[in-house]
């Protein structure tokens, strides 16, 4: 079945640091994965996209990999602020283009 | 401009009453459409999308239905709720299929049921 997967434990780090999340999938061939932040009690709200031939993608802070061979997409928040602190998710596509599936999304808390 | 309305915001039901939550979109149209619901502390389950009027899929078995009456309505019911009904409910819309676009969502239903 297909599968995606983020680290359920919450991400703890200081302010200024280097945030990163990890999100792994399984029987998927996506054309594309994208990002989401969430903050408690609201919608997710899209951040970014990268594309199955893009090894990188970059936006202000953030900063996105896509690896298709290892199944596997990095999410970067360089000098990371406390306003950082919220739910991140990655989601994928499936292979009909229809079904959208979120991971559980990972916490994100950084500490002034 | 494109956007997404959800109702109503924060709803408490008896367990054994109906439930209707609606869902419209606008700005697109032919979008794929989807109900998500997120208990606390916890991701994302994709409960129904739909790609079409009338075309409904379900992934999680469960009291639940919905129904696309209309190419930007989303609705989604329950002929008697149960405790484990409660939960954050979510529509989002993408457009068009394989485009690449992201998905945009309503503000959310809190749902209680006691």
């Amino acid at each position: 079945s297909q599968k995606i997967e983020q680290n359920s434990e919450a991400l703890n780090i200081q302010e200024g640091k280097t945030a990163t999340l990890t999100c792994n999938y399984t029987n998927y061939s996506p054309a594309y994965l994208q990002w989401y932040r969430q903050d408690p009690g609201r919608g997710p709200v899209f951040l970014l996209l990268i594309r199955e031939n893009e090894k990188e993608k970059r936006k202000e802070r953030l900063k996105v990999t896509f690896d298709t061979t290892l199944k596997q997409s990095l999410f970067h928040i360089t000098a990371s602020q406390p306003a950082d602190s919220a739910t991140y998710l990655c989601a994928l596509l499936d292979n009909a283009g229809n079904m959208l599936t979120f991971g559980g999304g990972t916490r994100l808390m950084v500490k002034p | 401009s494109q956007t997404i309305h959800q109702w109503p915001a924060t709803l408490v039901q008896p367990v054994g009453s109906p439930l209707s939550l609606e869902c419209t979109v606008e700005g697109t149209s032919n979008p794929n459409l989807y109900w998500y619901r997120q208990a606390a502390g916890r991701g994302l389950q994709l409960l129904f999308y739909s790609v079409g009027i009338g075309q409904i899929s379900s992934e999680v078995p469960q009291n639940l239905s919905a129904s696309r009456p209309q190419d930007r309505q989303f609705i989604l019911s329950s002929k008697k709720l149960l405790l484990s009904d409660s939960g954050f409910y979510l529509c989002a819309w993408i457009t068009p299929r394989w485009a690449g676009t992201e998905a945009f969502f309503g503000q959310g239903t809190r749902l209680t049921v006691v």
